[in-house]
C-alpha cells in the first residue's frame, strides 16, 4: 500500500488566494483526519470524518476553512480566502477504526502552506 | 493547563546513550498512550502504544506509563543517529468518554538529536 498520499507538497500563495489540498487515505480505512502543524501550537486536529462524514469539526478555526470527503479515497481541505497566519504543515491521516486500531494513525507526508 | 505537556528540548545526546523522553497529562480518562517518531519533513508514525499502567519494550524502546502520576516516558536504549527524529506523545480516552475516543491529544514533540 502507498500509504496516504497528499497533494501538493509545498504550496506557496499570496494572501486572499484559495487554497485546495488533497488527501487519499489507505484503503479499506473507514476514518480521516486533517490536522495543522506549527512550532507554536504543535498538533492540532481541525476535523475528523467517519465513514465520509463529518464528525468533529469544532477544530477548523474559522469559516474560510472547509473540508469535504465526497467518497472513501478522497477528501479536500479548503481555505478561503487564505491569511499568512494560515502557514503551517497540514497532515492528512487515517486509521481503521475499531479496538485494537483506534490508536494507529497513519499520517500523509504533509503539504507545506506558506502564505505570502 | 494543555491536556498534554511535553517538553519541547531540544535533547542532544551521543550515540550510544539512553534517551529519556517525557510527557504529563491532566485528563484521568486517557486509557491509551502512544509514542509518535517524526522524522524531518515527514509526517509522524506509530512508534508504540501501550494500554493502562505499565511497561512495554520493543526492541532499544521501552513505553512506561504511570496512570497514579499521569507521566509517560519512553526510554531509548543504545541510541542511534537514524533515532534523531521529533518525538510526540499521544493520548486517547478509553471506552465510552462521551464519544471522543477518536480524538488522539498530542503533545508539541521533543527534537532528539543523536550525534555520532
Amino acid at each position: 500500500d502507498a500509504g496516504v498520499i497528499q497533494s501538493p507538497r509545498h504550496e506557496v500563495t499570496e494572501m486572499g488566494q484559495e487554497v485546495t489540498l488533497r488527501c487519499k487515505p489507505i484503503s479499506g480505512h473507514n476514518s480521516l483526519f486533517w490536522y495543522r502543524q506549527t512550532m507554536m501550537r504543535g498538533l492540532e486536529l481541525l476535523i475528523y470524518f467517519n465513514n465520509n462524514v463529518p464528525i468533529d469539526d469544532s477544530g477548523m478555526p474559522e469559516d474560510r476553512f472547509s473540508a469535504k470527503m465526497p467518497n472513501a479515497s478522497f477528501s479536500t481541505l479548503k481555505i478561503q480566502p487564505s491569511e499568512p497566519r494560515d502557514s503551517a504543515v497540514y497532515f492528512c491521516a487515517s486509521r481503521l477504526t475499531g479496538i485494537g486500531t483506534n490508536e494507529k494513525l497513519f499520517f500523509g507526508s504533509g503539504t507545506q502552506l506558506s502564505v505570502l | 493547563q494543555k491536556e498534554v505537556e511535553q517538553d519541547p528540548g531540544p535533547l542532544s545526546v551521543p550515540e550510544g546513550a539512553i534517551v529519556s523522553l517525557n510527557c504529563t497529562y491532566s485528563n484521568s480518562a486517557f486509557q491509551y498512550f502512544m509514542w509518535y517518531r517524526q522524522y524531518s519533513r515527514k509526517g509522524p508514525e506509530l512508534l508504540m502504544y501501550t494500554y493502562s499502567s505499565g511497561n512495554k519494550e520493543d526492541g532499544r524502546f521501552t513505553a512506561q506509563v504511570d496512570k497514579s502520576s499521569k507521566y509517560i516516558s519512553l526510554f531509548i536504549r543504545d541510541s542511534q543517529p537514524s533515532d534523531s527524529a521529533t518525538y510526540l506523545c499521544a493520548t486517547l480516552p478509553g471506552g465510552n468518554s462521551g464519544g471522543s475516543n477518536y480524538k488522539l491529544t498530542f503533545g508539541k514533540g521533543t527534537l532528539l538529536t543523536v550525534n555520532p
